[in-house]
C-alpha cells in the first residue's frame, strides 16, 4: 500500500500561491492521487483528484510528474479562509482488487494563511 | 445538497459500555466508511461497506464492529468501550460513479471514554 509523506505545516500570506508537495514512492499503477481540505470541527472536503500530468478545477491545480512518485497541490492566491489542514490521499477504492482497495490518508499539512 | 449526518457531535461514555455511532447519508451512495482521527495520526480507516450487509475491515478494525442493514445507514459499534477509543469519529460515503476517491464526510462525533 502506498504511504504518503507531506510537510507537517506551512505558512503563507494572503494573495500568494501555495504549493504543497506529497511524496508517494510506492504508488501503484491503478492508484489515483486525491487531496482533501479540513477545517476545525468539520469533516474533510474533497478538493481535487488526478492520475497523471495536470488537473485544474475552480479551486486548485494538481501537478503530477511522469513517474507519479510525488504530486503538488497548488492553491492560487490564498485567502485567510484557506487556513486548514490539507490531506494527500493515494489509492483506488473503486477499482482496487475485489472492491477492497484501500485509501491511505497522509498526516496532513496544516496551512496557516496570514494577513 | 449532499448530506452525511452523524447521530451525535459529542458523546461521553464509561469504560466497558457498548457504544453505537450512527451515520446516515441521503445521496443514495453505495459505499460508506468509518474513520477515526487522532492528533498526529491523520485519518485512519476502521471499516467500510460497499453494499447493504457487506463490510470490509480497514486498517484498525480491532475493538470495533459495524452494521449496514439499509443502504443509507452505517453504524459503528464499540462492544466494550476503552479509554484508547477516545477519538473523533468520522463517517463518509461515496458513489460508485464519479471521481474514484471522492468521499463526502459527516461533521464527526467526538467520543470520550472515561
Amino acid at each position: 500500500l502506498a504511504k504518503t509523506t507531506q510537510p507537517i505545516s506551512m505558512d503563507s500570506y494572503e494573495g500568494q500561491e501555495v504549493n504543497i508537495t506529497c511524496s508517494h514512492n510506492n504508488i501503484a499503477t491503478n492508484d489515483y492521487i486525491t487531496w482533501y481540505q479540513q477545517f476545525p470541527s468539520q469533516g474533510p472536503r474533497f478538493i481535487i483528484q488526478g492520475y497523471k500530468t495536470k488537473v485544474t478545477n475552480e479551486v486548485a491545480s494538481l501537478f503530477i510528474p511522469a513517474d507519479r512518485k510525488s504530486s503538488t497541490l497548488s492553491l492560487p492566491r490564498v485567502s485567510l479562509s484557506d487556513t486548514a489542514v490539507y490531506y494527500c490521499l493515494v489509492g483506488d477504492f473503486l477499482h482496487g482488487s475485489g472492491n477492497t482497495g484501500k485509501l491511505i490518508f497522509g498526516q496532513g499539512t496544516t496551512l496557516q494563511v496570514k494577513p | 445538497d449532499v448530506k452525511v449526518t452523524q447521530s451525535s457531535r459529542y458523546l461521553v461514555k464509561r469504560t466497558g459500555e457498548k457504544v453505537f455511532l450512527e451515520c446516515v447519508q441521503d445521496m443514495d451512495h453505495e459505499n460508506m466508511f468509518w474513520y477515526r482521527q487522532d492528533p498526529g495520526l491523520g485519518l485512519r480507516l476502521i471499516y467500510f461497506s460497499y453494499d447493504v450487509k457487506m463490510k470490509e475491515k480497514g486498517d484498525i478494525p480491532e475493538g470495533y464492529s459495524v452494521s449496514r442493514e439499509k443502504k443509507e445507514r452505517f453504524s459503528l459499534i464499540l462492544e466494550s468501550a476503552s479509554t484508547n477509543q477516545t477519538s473523533m469519529y468520522l463517517c463518509a460515503s461515496s458513489a460508485t460513479s464519479g471521481p474514484s476517491n471522492e468521499q463526502f464526510f459527516g461533521p464527526g462525533t467526538r467520543l470520550t471514554v472515561l
